[in-house]
């Protein structure tokens, strides 16, 4: 079975300060890989995520993510964070078929202005 | 509605009682999951739907745990003689269609379940 292990568990930054958040996954398949956020007060929500192709994934309010297969890994980055940043991040994969998802354990990231 | 509606958002019951807790998924989506969260942990896969067809339930933890959609539409997940563990925040997701993992999933606030 897949699982994601999330290395930080809790993240404080400055604003404009550059983010790496990593994740990790077990599984020797094709993955499907996402990352959601969630804003404090809201429901989760899909930042971005790879199926195939690019290994480099954009998603939304500049946040990207790099699916590298031999390190089994899909760490998600943004060049410089903003206080509205602050959200708990969750990294997920899915390995095929139908749409069951396993998330890590989350990183709660922290910006301070 | 725009989106996933859960209620109720907190529900509070005495151990050993029975609770229901329902999902009103995005109209017309056809996928619908049910997720447990425990404080500190990421959301774990309980079961999945397709239209009113369950076909994966293998991550409801015990026998006590039972969930229904059965229209298609609405799902109920019931959690009988409740136990504190079951204490979590219950999410519903659903997503338009059963095509395998291209579709994102949309998730509803949950709800907060507290067994004293």
């Amino acid at each position: 079975a897949q699982s994601v292990s999330q290395h930080n568990h809790h993240v404080i930054l400055s604003e404009a300060a550059s983010l790496e958040l990593g994740c990790n996954y077990s599984y020797g398949g094709t993955v499907n890989l996402f990352w959601y956020v969630q804003y404090p007060g809201q429901h989760l929500q899909l930042l971005l995520k790879y199926f195939s192709g690019d290994p480099l994934v954009k998603g939304i309010k500049g946040f990207e993510a790099e699916f590298i297969k031999s390190k089994f890994s899909f760490n998600l980055r943004k060049p410089s964070v903003q206080w509205s940043d602050t959200a708990e991040y969750f990294c997920a994969v899915n390995t095929g078929g139908y749409q069951k998802v396993t998330f890590g354990t989350g990183t709660k990231l922290q910006v301070i202005p | 509605g725009a989106g996933v509606s859960q209620s109720p958002r907190y529900k509070v019951a005495k151990r050993g009682q029975d609770v229901a807790l329902r999902c009103d998924p995005i109209s017309g989506h056809v996928s619908l999951f049910w997720y447990q969260q425990a404080l500190g942990q990421g959301p774990e896969f309980l079961t999945y739907f397709q239209n009113e067809a369950q076909l994966d339930k293998s991550g409801l933890p015990s026998d006590r745990f039972f969930a229904e959609r059965p229209e298609g539409s609405v799902s109920t997940l019931k959690i009988q003689r409740t136990q504190q563990e079951d204490s979590a925040v219950y999410l519903c997701a659903s997503s338009l269609d059963w095509s395998p993992s291209n579709q994102p999933q949309h998730f509803g606030d949950g709800t907060r379940l507290s067994i004293l």
